[in-house]
């Protein structure tokens, strides 16, 4: 079973601070990875993907990807109190012929401080 | 906006009834997904499907089945439900590749939160 891993956390950053999310991968034929923000009792909502080495800036979101180290991360530029939530990060697996699922990592939770 | 709709957001059964969550998506998406979600668990795939009538099996379909009629509907069914299974329930659904070198992203619905006696 390939993995994606993620601190569990809790991270903590108090308000207007860069809070730093990472998650490592496992297969290397991973193409696509993904980032979902899931506020307690909900369901988990799309915040960016990558699939390109480097970064990919979409608002106070950045993506960063290194595929040679199997390393994603996401920055949250500006932090607020409403981005506390837990974070999860996915990467694209080949389950068969040009069939692709998701493999998500446990998420780590982040809490923004007033 | 994909839209997701789960049929029902909480649900209580009984140990050895059979369970039907049903999942509608109003996007024309191809694949359609079924997770469930447990605390320090995480998401874990049941079933999967790309294609009506077409059904694989994730990594824990154990006691799951699905049903795949029409393109916009995926039911998961519990044949005989017991205390294990109770969870949070998540249907996802995405576009195929159409021959693009990336995979697009997964939408969720609210969830199903199914707990059984």
């Amino acid at each position: 079973q390939k993995e994606v891993e993620q601190n569990s956390g809790p991270l903590s950053v108090p308000e207007g601070a860069i809070a730093s999310l990472n998650c490592t991968y496992s297969d290397r034929g991973s193409q696509s990875f993904f980032w979902y923000r899931q506020y307690s009792g909900k369901s988990p909502e799309l915040i960016m993907f990558i699939y390109s080495n480097g970064d990919k800036e979409d608002g106070r979101f950045t993506a960063q990807l290194n595929k040679a180290s199997q390393y994603v991360s996401l920055l949250i530029r500006d932090s607020q109190p409403s981005d506390s939530a837990t974070y999860l990060c996915a990467d694209s697996q080949n389950s068969g012929g040009s069939n692709y699922k998701l493999t998500f990592g446990k998420g780590t939770l982040l809490t923004v401080n007033p | 906006d994909v839209k997701v709709t789960q049929s029902s957001r909480y649900l209580v059964k009984r140990t050895g009834e059979k369970v039907f969550l049903e999942c509608v998506q109003d996007m024309d998406h191809e694949n359609m997904f079924w997770y469930r979600q447990d605390p320090g668990l995480g998401l874990r795939l049941i079933y999967f499907s790309y294609d009506v009538k077409m059904k694989e099996k994730g990594d824990i379909p154990e006691g799951y089945s699905v049903s795949r009629e029409k393109k916009e509907r995926f039911s998961l069914i519990l044949e005989s439900a017991s205390t294990n299974q109770t969870s949070m329930y998540l249907c996802a659904s995405s576009l195929d590749r159409q021959g693009l070198d990336i995979n697009q992203p997964q939408h969720f619905g609210d969830g199903t939160r199914l707990s059984i006696l």
